[in-house]
């Protein structure tokens, strides 16, 4: 058990439609990371708050959005849903930067 | 264009033997380095990881030893189980000021440890 909580475990939904993807990062982790992983392009990186601010983007989609609250939680919305974006979303957290991120479980999304 | 690269998909080990999983990465301002294992159904659960002011970091079974020269790293595990079988990747970072971290991820390789 890493001690990172993403819910719900398992998504399915239809193309247009928008959804919420929650993170609780370890206790005592500052920052949270959101992941994505599909078939054809293993674990990428999306994007990292720290303390409730946005630290580094990678490849996230203008459809997609998140934030970290101030009790340390983090939601990851995606809209506009498509069948592409069925994938596996990983979250990870850590206490600063150098020291390693710890994942979640995963939410299983499924576009239909 | 994948900075971090296992060329591996799949490596098959007797049990007690060692286990070599093998990454490369491109990017030079790399330097923190993590192997991650992965079983199905499950997240990455972080195994060991090495700064790049050190060649080599030892964790009970599990050894990371990195080249920069050669901008390579790999993990021996000693002895191989068969509960060691999962993918395993290799993840990369660089530090971009402040608390900036992100994590760039190998493809992967599927080891299997024979009973």
């Amino acid at each position: 058990d890493s001690g990172v909580t993403q819910t719900p475990k398992h998504l399915i939904t239809a193309t247009g439609q928008r959804v919420t993807l929650r993170c609780s990062p370890r206790s005592g982790d500052l920052s949270v990371y959101w992941y994505q992983q599909s078939l054809d392009q293993g674990l990428q990186f999306l994007i990292q708050y720290y303390n409730g601010e946005e630290r580094a983007k990678g490849n996230i989609l203008e459809r997609f959005s998140a934030q970290q609250f101030p009790d340390l939680h983090s939601e990851l919305n995606l809209s506009s849903l498509e069948l592409g974006d069925s994938a596996l979303y990983f979250c990870a957290s850590s206490v600063d930067q150098g020291q390693p991120q710890h994942f979640g479980d995963g939410t299983r999304l499924s576009i239909l | 264009d994948q900075q971090v690269k296992q060329n591996s998909p799949s490596l098959s080990v007797q049990e007690g033997r060692i286990s070599i999983l093998n990454c490369d990465y491109t990017n030079s301002m790399f330097d923190y380095f993590l192997w991650y294992k992965k079983y199905p159904a499950e997240g990455p659960t972080f195994l060991i990881s090495i700064s790049s002011i050190k060649d080599k970091n030892e964790d009970g079974r599990f050894t990371v030893f990195l080249n920069k020269s050669a901008k390579h790293l790999s993990l021996h595990i000693v002895p191989s189980q068969p509960g060691d079988s999962a993918v395993y990747f290799c993840a990369a970072s660089e530090g971009r000021g402040g608390s900036a971290r992100q994590l760039t991820f190998g493809s992967g390789t599927q080891l299997t440890v024979l009973p």
